[in-house]
């Protein structure tokens, strides 16, 4: 069976510093990938989505940026981290080529920037 | 995307009665539905889906129900119980020239109460 994760789960980060989240997924080949953040109450935002090693796109302009360096992997990562940064970032999955589009989530990183 | 920055709204129920939440979907050319479950300080977990060519599907004490016409989408959970307290979004998908476009819902809070 397939699983995702994310880490660190919880990081509390100064205003400046650099930022490194990463994600894994088990038990499945060439998958997509996808970086969530979400606000306090608030919805889902896409940041970057990736449909193979290498291939990173951007939904929004932000402070972030993203890479895969390998098939199953996912990093997020900021070279100087804003207050606005703070929020749940969220990994998640799909099968490439199977027709569905069901995003399967990680259990999260809850990063604050003070 | 532009429910990001909104409250979510709330439903409260008691426990034992029927919940109905509900969702307008934006694009009249989405042809796959989605519900998830988020609950508190977790990843979004997938409930049920239904695609464009049905108007109802039901699955363990969830029923999903789709009008094309209004673009309107439901689900509604029987015999809610205090572990259906969450968050839950919808989310339509569409094709977008040669990509697949997903669009996530702003997300309801569904507080039962015993």
């Amino acid at each position: 069976s397939q699983t995702i994760h994310q880490w660190p789960a919880t990081l509390v980060q100064p205003v400046g510093s650099p930022l490194s989240l990463e994600c894994t997924v088990e038990g499945t080949s060439n998958p997509n990938l996808y970086w969530y953040r979400q606000a306090a109450g608030r919805g889902l935002q896409l940041l970057f989505y990736s449909v193979g090693i290498g291939q990173i796109s951007s939904e929004v302009p932000q402070n972030l940026s993203a890479s895969r360096p390998q098939d199953r992997q996912f990093i997020l990562s900021s070279k100087k981290l804003l207050l606005s940064d703070s929020g749940f970032y969220l990994c998640a999955w799909n099968p490439a080529y199977t027709g569905t589009d069901t995003q399967y989530f990680g259990p999260g990183t809850r990063l604050t920037v003070l | 995307g532009e429910n990001v920055g909104l409250h979510l709204p709330t439903l409260s129920v008691q426990e034992g009665d029927n919940s109905i939440i509900n969702c307008a979907y934006s694009n009249s050319a989405s042809d796959y539905f989605i519900w998830y479950k988020q609950e508190s300080g977790k990843g979004p977990q997938f409930i049920i889906d239904i695609r464009s060519n049905m108007d109802k599907r039901q699955g363990q004490r969830v029923t999903v129900l789709l009008n094309k016409t209004v673009k309107h989408l439901s689900l509604q959970i029987a015999a809610t119980q205090p572990g259906d307290s969450a968050v839950y979004f919808c989310a339509e998908n569409y094709n977008a020239g040669n990509n697949r476009k997903l669009i996530w819902g702003l997300g309801t809070s569904l507080a039962v109460n015993p």
